[in-house]
C-alpha cells in the first residue's frame, strides 16, 4: 500500500471550507483514495473514495491531481460537528479478499465559531 | 435503518471473566470485521468474516474467539479477560468484497482489571 502524508492538524472557520490535503506521491494505478473520519468516542466514519476523477457526495468532494501524487478532502461548508481526525488512505481494490482497514496518524481538524 | 449496532456499550471484568460482544448490521452485507483500537495505536483487525458461518483471523487473533452463525450478527468473545484487552472495540461491515467502504458500529469500551 501506498505510503500517505497528511498535516498533523488544522483550523477552519465555521461556514468555511475545509481543505485537507493528502499527499500519496508513491500511489500504483491500481490503487484508490479513501478518506474517513473518526469524531471523538465515535466509530469510524466512511467519507468518500476516488481512483482518478474527481468525485462528490452529500458529505464532501475529493479532488486527485492529474499525477494522482496528491489529493484533496474539501467539506464545503465546515461546521463544529465536522470537527474529527481525518484519515486519508490508499488501497488496492482486491475483489478476492475482506480488506482491513488502516489507519495512519490523520489530520487533526478543528473547527471554531 | 440502524446501520451497525454493538451491544455493550461499556463493560467492566475482572482478569479471567468472560464475555460476548454482539454487532449486528442491518444491511444485508456479507462482510463483518471485529477492530480494536487503542490510544496512540489506530485499528487493528482482530476477526473477519466473509459470510454466514465463515471467519478468519485478523492481526491481533490471540484471545478472541468469533461466530457468525447468522448473516446479520457477528459475536465477539473473550474466554478469559485480561488487562492486555482493555480497549475500544469497533465492529463494522461491507458490501464488497476488497472495498475499503466499512459502515462502522459505535463501539464497546472494555475495561478488564
Amino acid at each position: 500500500d501506498a505510503k500517505t502524508t497528511q498535516p498533523t492538524s488544522m483550523d477552519c472557520a465555521e461556514g468555511r471550507a475545509a481543505n485537507l490535503p493528502c499527499n500519496h506521491s508513491t500511489i500504483s494505478g491500481n490503487e484508490y483514495v479513501y478518506w474517513y473520519r473518526q469524531i471523538h468516542s465515535q466509530g469510524p466514519q466512511y467519507i468518500i473514495h476516488g481512483l482518478k476523477n474527481n468525485e462528490t457526495n452529500e458529505m464532501a468532494s475529493l479532488i486527485i491531481t492529474e499525477d494522482r501524487k496528491s489529493s484533496t478532502l474539501i467539506l464545503p461548508h465546515a461546521t463544529l460537528r465536522d470537527t474529527a481526525v481525518y484519515y486519508c488512505i490508499v488501497r488496492v481494490w482486491d475483489t478476492g479478499t475482506a480488506s482491513k482497514l488502516t489507519f495512519g496518524t490523520g489530520t487533526r481538524l478543528q473547527v471554531t465559531l | 435503518n440502524a446501520g451497525v449496532t454493538q451491544t455493550p456499550k461499556f463493560r467492566v471484568l475482572k482478569t479471567g471473566q468472560s464475555m460476548t460482544l454482539l454487532c449486528a448490521q442491518d444491511m444485508n452485507h456479507e462482510y463483518m470485521y471485529w477492530y480494536r483500537q487503542d490510544p496512540g495505536m489506530g485499528l487493528r483487525l482482530i476477526h473477519y468474516s466473509v459470510g454466514e458461518g465463515t471467519t478468519a483471523k485478523g492481526e491481533v487473533p490471540d484471545g478472541y474467539n468469533v461466530s457468525r452463525l447468522k448473516k446479520q450478527n457477528f459475536l465477539l468473545g473473550l474466554e478469559s479477560a485480561a488487562p492486555s484487552q482493555t480497549s475500544v472495540y469497533f465492529c463494522a461491515s461491507s458490501r464488497l468484497a476488497g472495498a475499503l467502504e466499512q459502515f462502522f458500529g459505535p463501539g464497546t469500551r472494555l475495561t478488564v482489571l
